[in-house]
């Protein structure tokens, strides 16, 4: 069955700062890779998404990266962290075509103060 | 771009109770939609998929109905227990450059009252 590793689960990190959490899937080959984020009160946003290695989409302009250096591997990276940037992050994937399921890891808590 | 919108944000009721949670989406040009539910602090759980071709999936005491035309999805859930208190999501999913991008609402906070 398929696994969604998410590390760290709570991360308090200081404005300006540098970020990067990991997102790693096991029992799946070459799944589709998503980034979404939730914010207090507001619904889960779409951040990035990965058809395959080294191929990212970015749906909304932001402060964040997002890279994908191996098949299983999905990276959400900040140069400089704003305030704005709190939030829960959740990775996701779901397998190739457009009728699959998608599953959710745990995710990670990001206050940035 | 797709809106999601969750009837009712909050809903209370007696263990036992039936129950539908709604959700209507503006982009009918959808390939699925899938409900979810999160626990506080949680990650999401997937609890049901139904591709566009299809009038309902059921998986237990859930059933989801999904009316692509006039932009809706239901969830009924039967008799209702303590343990299905969460937040339940609708994303209705949309293809993109190969990929199925999922849109969410704020959800329907459920609390099932012992």
């Amino acid at each position: 069955s398929q696994t969604i590793h998410q590390w760290p689960a709570t991360l308090v990190q200081p404005v300006g700062s540098p970020l990067s959490l990991e997102c790693t899937v096991e029992g799946t080959s070459n799944p589709n890779l998503y980034w979404y984020r939730q914010a207090a009160g507001r619904g889960l946003q779409l951040l990035f998404y990965s058809v395959g290695i080294g191929q990212i989409s970015s749906e909304v302009p932001q402060n964040l990266s997002a890279s994908r250096p191996q098949d299983r591997q999905f990276i959400l990276s900040s140069k400089k962290l704003l305030l704005s940037d709190s939030g829960f992050y959740l990775c996701a994937l779901q397998g190739q075509g457009f009728n699959t399921e998608a599953f959710f890891g745990q995710g990670t808590r990001l206050t940035v103060v | 771009k797709q809106e999601v919108t969750q009837i009712p944000a909050a809903l209370s009721v007696p263990e036992g109770e039936n129950l539908v949670l709604n959700c209507s989406f503006t982009d009918s040009a959808i390939y699925n939609l899938q409900w979810f539910r999160q626990d506080p602090g949680k990650g999401l759980t997937s609890l049901l998929l139904i591709q566009s071709s299809q009038r309902e999936q059921t998986s237990g005491r859930l059933n989801a109905s999904l009316d692509k035309s006039s932009g809706r999805s239901t969830l009924y859930i039967a008799a209702s227990q303590p343990g299905d208190s969460a937040t339940y999501l609708c994303a209705p999913g949309r293809g993109q450059t190969g990929a199925n991008n999922l849109f969410f609402g704020t959800g329907t906070r459920l609390t099932v009252i012992p």
